[in-house]
């Protein structure tokens, strides 16, 4: 019973590197999600999925890309990462059926810094 | 604009005490709101989850309340342990994707 995996759990980028960030759920959860928090602030929505490939922005997009293949995967791509790109990043997951969401699981973040 | 606030940003009380976190949103038209964990370094445990119809829930020593109208939440923790220190976070839900966030309440409970 995993939930929701993420990786890696720490990474420090140099400006202008890329990477990807991965999650997976074995949850069969249909909804999926990227956030980002910043120091003393509330989780700001990246992109979210709502089943297989079908992906949509949220809040803060820019600088970012997801793909959903599968099911279970949702990673996040970063493209030519800027030190506004520092943040912990949190992948989610949830089961919405009926417009009934029956909760969010998180994974335990990646914690990115860009130097 | 839809936002959550969460007042106090810090509370630190001693062990034993029974306490209370707030968390008060703009738009009462939600779905549903989220209490959740976060212990540093770590991710986000959820703890509550109030649909809109109900007005409470509760897990042990915790209750969650919900009054729409006045659009407020309140995290009831009974007799405080020190392994309640976290920071407790409010989310509340306006659609299928969209979730809101308070900034979060960091507990202390001192021994």
């Amino acid at each position: 019973n995993a939930g929701v995996t993420q990786t890696p759990k720490f990474r420090i980028l140099k400006i202008g590197q890329s990477m990807t960030l991965q999650c997976a759920q074995d949850m069969n959860h249909n909804y999926m999600y990227w956030y980002r928090q910043d120091p003393g602030m509330g989780l700001k929505l990246i992109y979210y999925s709502v089943g297989a490939g079908i992906t949509d922005k949220g809040e803060v997009p820019n600088g970012y890309n997801v793909s959903r293949s599968t099911t279970e995967d949702f990673p996040l791509r970063l493209e030519l990462a800027a030190p506004s790109q520092t943040s912990v990043y949190f992948c989610a997951s949830s089961y919405l059926r009926d417009s009934n969401n029956y909760g969010y699981t998180f994974g335990s973040g990646t914690r990115l810094t860009v130097v | 604009k839809q936002e959550v606030t969460q007042i106090p940003a810090a509370l630190s009380v001693p062990e034993g005490e029974n306490l209370v976190l707030n968390c008060s949103f703009t738009d009462s038209a939600i779905y549903n709101l989220q209490w959740f964990r976060q212990d540093p370094g770590k991710g986000l445990t959820s703890l509550l989850l109030i649909q809109s119809s109900q007005r409470e829930q509760t897990s042990g020593r915790l209750n969650a309340s919900l009054d729409k109208s006045s659009g407020r939440s309140t995290l009831y923790i009974a007799a405080s342990q020190p392994g309640d220190s976290a920071t407790y976070l409010c989310a509340v839900r306006y659609s299928n994707y969209q979730l809101i966030w308070g900034a979060g309440t960091k507990l202390i409970i001192k021994p």
